[in-house]
């Protein structure tokens, strides 16, 4: 079963414009990340945010984490055709130790950047 | 540093076969997790392995197994192949101890079983 739901499943948006992306997660976790999939390819790490940590920035990234209400979103800003990928969420359980290595993966937001 | 690398890339099996896929972690990166992707259930979580030893197990029958050897490369094997067993198999690995969660995936092995 997956932790997280993401929204929209699907966005598709023009060079420079910003692409958002929400996430929501069901148990306690430590950590938040996400993470970019190229089509069929492995996933890449993007950014990881703390349970503690409110609002993290990488670059053309910015991710959001409110634990009240159990989600994230996912901004990227002034996309380029490059950014065209399917970008997860995964949370790790607060309730399992040393569960680092075990993540939930939400189901994914496909986002098409066209030139 | 070469990434994470996973063999072989493609394959294709039929019903009732076994398969082994391959896991080679980044240098140091000492914890390798298999997830299985498809489009139906999407990633999901197999196993983790360190130190030689399984320390995390998903919600997988026993037909799927692992193992890790002393060098931090790990296999896994489905026996007895089903045709839902088609998927992306993915290998990702992590450094213990460096507080972070961030895993380095590999690119990935696709079975298709007919």
């Amino acid at each position: 079963s997956q932790q997280g739901e993401e929204d929209p499943q699907a966005l598709s948006i023009q060079e420079g414009e910003n692409a958002t992306m929400n996430c929501s997660y069901k148990t306690s976790i430590n950590n938040l990340q996400w993470y970019r999939q190229n089509s069929g390819r492995g996933l890449v790490h993007l950014i990881l945010i703390r349970s503690n940590e409110r609002e993290k920035h990488s670059g053309r990234l910015r991710v959001t984490l409110d634990t009240s209400k159990k989600s994230s979103s996912l901004l990227i800003t002034a996309s380029r055709a490059a950014d065209t990928a399917s970008y997860f969420c995964a949370t790790d359980s607060l309730e399992a130790t040393d569960s680092w290595g075990k993540l939930q993966f939400g189901a994914g937001t496909q986002v098409v950047v066209t030139p | 540093k070469a990434g994470v690398t996973q063999t072989p890339r493609y394959l294709i099996k039929t019903r009732g076969q076994q398969v082994t896929l391959s896991c080679s972690p980044i240098s140091g990166h000492r914890s390798v997790s298999w997830y299985q992707q498809t489009p139906g259930q999407g990633l999901q979580f197999l196993f983790e392995y360190f130190s030689e030893t399984q320390r995390n197990k998903g919600n997988f029958p026993g037909r799927f197994s692992g193992r890790q050897f002393s060098n931090s490369r790990s296999e896994m094997n489905v026996s007895t192949l089903e045709l839902g067993d088609s998927a992306l198999y993915l290998c990702a690995a992590r450094r213990l101890g460096a507080n972070t969660g961030e895993l380095f995936f590999g690119e990935g092995s696709r079975l298709t079983v007919l």
